[in-house]
């Protein structure tokens, strides 16, 4: 089974802080991605990544950075984080080859 | 206006009753995902479908390309069916990137 595990199930984290959001799959996979969730907005897609070191922006990167050193892990960074950030963080990879992507447990994040 | 379309938003049903969540899309794609979250909870994949049908246990998935429109089918819904069912697609020029519906929030009361 296709295992993608998250840092964190719950953050709690003050304005201004910086904030790392780590993701590690352990099936190998090229592609890696980060979402936000949020009632009423659904899933939106932060960044992207099709391979090591390699990242694209997704439809919401304004504030959010990524970091894609090794294959199996993908961290999200807040540089500054702010209130509109506290949001469910969800990260999700896939084999290239394959449409399917698979979910990690999700981070809930809080900034106070 | 969301390019994936879900309906009906919530939807309550009793257990045993079929249960039909549907999805309308507006742009040619490669392939569509359904997906279910329980509350709290992480993304489960249930299926991904190009086109026809497939079936996991209790569960259906059918779409009609052509109508770009998809249903996802619940036999003999059960409590634990409880979840929000989300649909994406993937398309719209990108082999990466899905755009999710909204979700369809289920509770099936015993």
């Amino acid at each position: 089974d296709v295992k993608v595990t998250q840092s964190s199930r719950y953050l709690v984290k003050r304005t201004g802080e910086k904030v790392f959001l780590e993701c590690v799959q352990d099936m190998d996979h090229e592609n890696m991605f980060w979402y936000r969730q949020d009632p009423g907005l659904g899933l939106r897609l932060i960044y992207f990544s099709y391979d090591v070191k390699m990242k694209e922006k997704g439809d919401i990167p304004e504030g959010y950075s990524v970091s894609r050193e090794k294959k199996e892990r993908f961290s999200l960074i807040l540089e500054s984080a702010s209130t509109n950030q506290t949001s469910m963080y969800l990260c999700a990879s896939r084999h290239q080859s394959s449409y399917e992507q698979y979910f990690g447990p999700g981070t809930r994040l809080t900034v106070t | 206006k969301n390019e994936v379309e879900q309906s009906p938003q919530n939807l309550t049903a009793q257990e045993g009753e079929f249960i039909t969540i549907n999805c309308s899309y507006s742009v040619g794609i490669s392939a569509l995902h359904w997906l279910q979250q329980h509350p709290g909870g992480g993304i489960v994949s249930l299926f991904m479908l190009s086109s026809g049908k497939k079936k996991h246990g209790r569960l259906i998935a059918t779409i009609n390309i052509q109508e770009k429109h998809s249903s996802l089918h619940i036999t003999a819904s059960h409590p634990r069916d409880s979840a929000v069912y989300i649909c994406a697609v993937l398309g719209g020029g990108s082999n990466y990137k899905l755009t999710f519906g909204k979700g369809t929030l289920l509770t099936v009361n015993p």
